[in-house]
């Protein structure tokens, strides 16, 4: 069984751009969770998506938004890049939202 | 806001030697998670504990929740250099649902 996949694995942008990232949840996991891994932060929690809707969000301001797709892929979007934004962002999916998290490999983000 | 304390922060040992690492908060949590994660990669689940006093074991990996579902601790045996990661726990509230708060981890570098 495949597993969480995310793409690009690397991104490169300069500081006011906008950067989208992607994710593709286990075959049958409705849930997409994004994580912020940012050197000395440990992993932050930014949103969660169920079943095409926001669910819940973290302390973040609204440049971090995203969706979800019918098939339950999901999409990250940073607007207005800060030098601040540099981290590897995780996406994590489950059967449901009592259950456990699995995580892709991430996207290592840099703003430079 | 939640926080998960988790120590030691660093831990060098030498092959073959025993280690624990603690998970402490003063919040109540639902079910809390060990994952691993190589440099790199996204974290890797090890195991789930969701009651009181749980004990898991995993090979030479124990886990435990405690009493009352505030900690928990990893305890690896005869640690290899296989074992070498980043070690995290993560606890899920009732209160805020799909959120995993994460503790800032343990990185453990075993010695040959």
């Amino acid at each position: 069984e495949a597993g969480v996949t995310q793409s690009p694995t690397h991104l490169i942008k300069t500081r006011g751009q906008q950067a989208t990232l992607r994710c593709s949840p286990i075959s049958g996991h409705t849930s997409v969770y994004w994580y912020q891994q940012a050197l000395g932060l440990g992993l932050q929690f930014l949103l969660w998506y169920d079943e095409g809707e926001e669910r819940n969000r973290g302390n973040f301001p609204p440049r971090f938004s995203g969706r979800q797709f019918p098939n339950y892929s999901s999409e990250l979007n940073v607007n207005a890049l800060e030098l601040e934004d540099s981290a590897l962002y995780l996406c994590a999916s489950s059967l449901s939202p009592i259950l456990e998290q699995y995580f892709g490999p991430g996207t290592r983000l840099t703003v430079t | 806001t939640q926080l998960l304390e988790q120590s030691p922060q660093f831990l060098s040992i030498q092959e073959g030697e025993n280690l624990t690492v603690y998970c402490n908060s003063s919040s109540v949590f639902s079910s809390l998670q060990w994952y691993r994660q190589e440099p790199g990669e996204g974290p890797v689940l090890l195991v789930t504990v969701v009651t009181g006093g749980e004990v898991k074991k995993l090979k030479r990996l124990t886990f435990q929740f405690g009493d009352a579902r505030k900690d928990s601790s990893l305890h690896i045996t005869a640690a290899q250099p296989g074992d070498t990661g980043l070690y995290l726990c993560a606890g899920e509230s009732g209160t805020s649902y799909g959120k995993l708060t994460f503790g800032q981890g343990t990185i453990l570098t075993v010695h040959p």
